[in-house]
């Protein structure tokens, strides 16, 4: 059964930082892209970040870029975002979510990151 | 950026009744190369993750129920739910997968009549 656990969500003051982890189980992570899209309260869905199995290829939305990282581990099965330099608008759910062909085919379960003072 | 518009932003359906949902994209997401529409269909629900129903515009993913359906091509795409269940009420979004950045649909809010 493919699985994606995300961990590390919270609540941070602006400026402050923050490391979402996503552990995956039930395929082979080090052949698949992987992605992060979030979600504010009541909103629809934003692309945030994607990698590719080797980390060759990065790419970051132009609302995060600059302050978010993205990384993978592959021996752990392991999907990261670094937040840095966090606002107000960045308070969302953040979903990991596994690239298909471009699409989503499986997505964790989402952590919330709350940016308040 | 390509843009995703939806519409309607809601519909109620009776249940059996069929749902209809559009997707207009500000540019095509068709390539000529492989004659393939890059664009995908997901429903959400409350509370839990979006699910992929459909790919490459008309390719229902596995486990998906054949009452859902994807057509369309170019910049125009229609999802269609053929005798609304109740499982169905959730939130429906198109997106394209064409180019980068990936961008959705703001959302279509699916309930029961």
């Amino acid at each position: 059964e493919v699985q994606l656990v995300q961990s590390g969500g919270g609540l941070v003051k602006p400026g402050g930082s923050l490391r979402l982890s996503c552990v995956v189980s039930g395929f082979a992570f080090s052949s698949w892209s992987m992605a992060w899209v979030r979600q504010a309260p009541g909103k629809g869905l934003e692309w945030v970040s994607s990698i590719n199995a080797g980390s060759s290829y990065i790419f970051y939305a132009d609302s995060v870029k600059g302050r978010f990282t993205v990384s993978r581990d592959n021996a752990k099965s392991s999907l990261y975002l670094q937040l840095n330099s966090l606002r107000a608008e960045d308070t969302a759910v953040y979903f990991c979510a596994r690239v298909h062909y471009g699409d989503y085919d499986y997505w964790g379960q989402g952590t919330l990151v709350t940016v308040a003072s | 950026d390509i843009v995703m518009t939806q519409s309607p932003d809601s519909l109620a359906v009776s249940l059996g009744e069929r749902a209809t949902i559009n997707c207009k994209s500000s540019q095509s997401v068709l390539y000529s190369s492989n004659n393939k529409n890059y664009f995908a269909w997901y429903q959400q629900k409350p509370g839990q993750p979006p699910k992929l129903l459909i790919y490459w515009a008309s390719t229902r993913q596995s486990g998906v129920p054949d009452r859902f359906t994807g057509s369309g091509s170019g910049t125009d795409f229609t999802l269609t739910i053929n005798s609304l269940q109740a499982e169905d009420v959730a939130v429906y979004y198109c997106q394209q997968y064409a180019a980068t950045p990936r961008t959705f649909g703001q959302g279509t809010k699916v309930e029961v009549k």
